[in-house]
């Protein structure tokens, strides 16, 4: 079945430093790709999505680029900041989505 | 739009008790989804309806739990009778095509 892994947090990182969150799946067909955020207390919120092979998707300065021949979807971002301290989750759909296990990232002022 | 809108909440309640939880999806959208998140097993999907019917179910942990989908604008996750490990956050998220809306959760403490 589809299956998404994403690396095991918490990523602890100071403002201004560069982010990396891999992310990689098992799917058939050609799913659609996101990485969700989830800020302390609230739900999750899409943050940015891809439909197909080399699609980039991008908001609020995080992107990430629908790798087909890696199976990827790593999500990166120039300069975090404290604000973007939160849970990112992964996901494909098929029918539904699968969620990866999520990866809690700590910016330090 | 709204969004998705949960209620209650919060909710305490005692071991045994009957518990109720709805959501009202987005207008318009026409699958719904219950989701239940902790610590140790993070995110799992419970049950999701498509055009008020339930669809996959095979994430209900027990007899315990029922959801129903009366009508395209509301669903209820029952959970009778309550345990402590019952104990989450129970999300609802509504969709029309790929892309999940999440509603804010209820907190469900079980004493």
């Amino acid at each position: 079945g589809d299956s998404v892994t994403q690396m095991e947090g918490p990523v602890t990182l100071s403002e201004e430093a560069f982010l990396t969150i891999n992310c990689t799946y098992t799917a058939t067909g050609y799913p659609s790709l996101f990485w969700y955020v989830q800020y302390p207390g609230e739900g999750l919120q899409l943050l940015l999505k891809a439909t197909k092979a080399d699609d980039k998707g991008s908001n609020k300065g995080f992107e990430a680029t629908y790798r087909k021949e890696t199976t990827s979807f790593h999500l990166e971002k120039g300069s975090v900041q404290v604000s973007d301290s939160a849970v990112y989750f992964c996901a494909l759909t098929g029918n539904m989505l699968t969620f990866g296990g999520g990866t809690r990232l700590m910016v330090k002022p | 739009d709204a969004g998705v809108i949960q209620s209650p909440r919060h909710e305490v309640t005692e071991m045994g008790q009957e518990v109720t939880l709805r959501c009202k999806p987005i207008s318009g959208h026409n699958s719904l989804f219950w989701y239940r998140q902790t610590m140790m097993r993070g995110l799992e999907l419970l049950i999701y309806f498509n055009n008020n019917v339930p669809i996959d179910d095979s994430g209900m942990p027990e007899d315990r739990f029922s959801a129903k989908m009366p009508n395209a604008s509301f669903s209820t996750l029952k959970i009778q009778p309550s345990e402590p490990r019952d104990s989450a956050v129970y999300f609802c998220a509504s969709s029309l095509e790929r892309e999940q809306f999440f509603g804010p959760g209820t907190r469900l403490t079980v004493l």
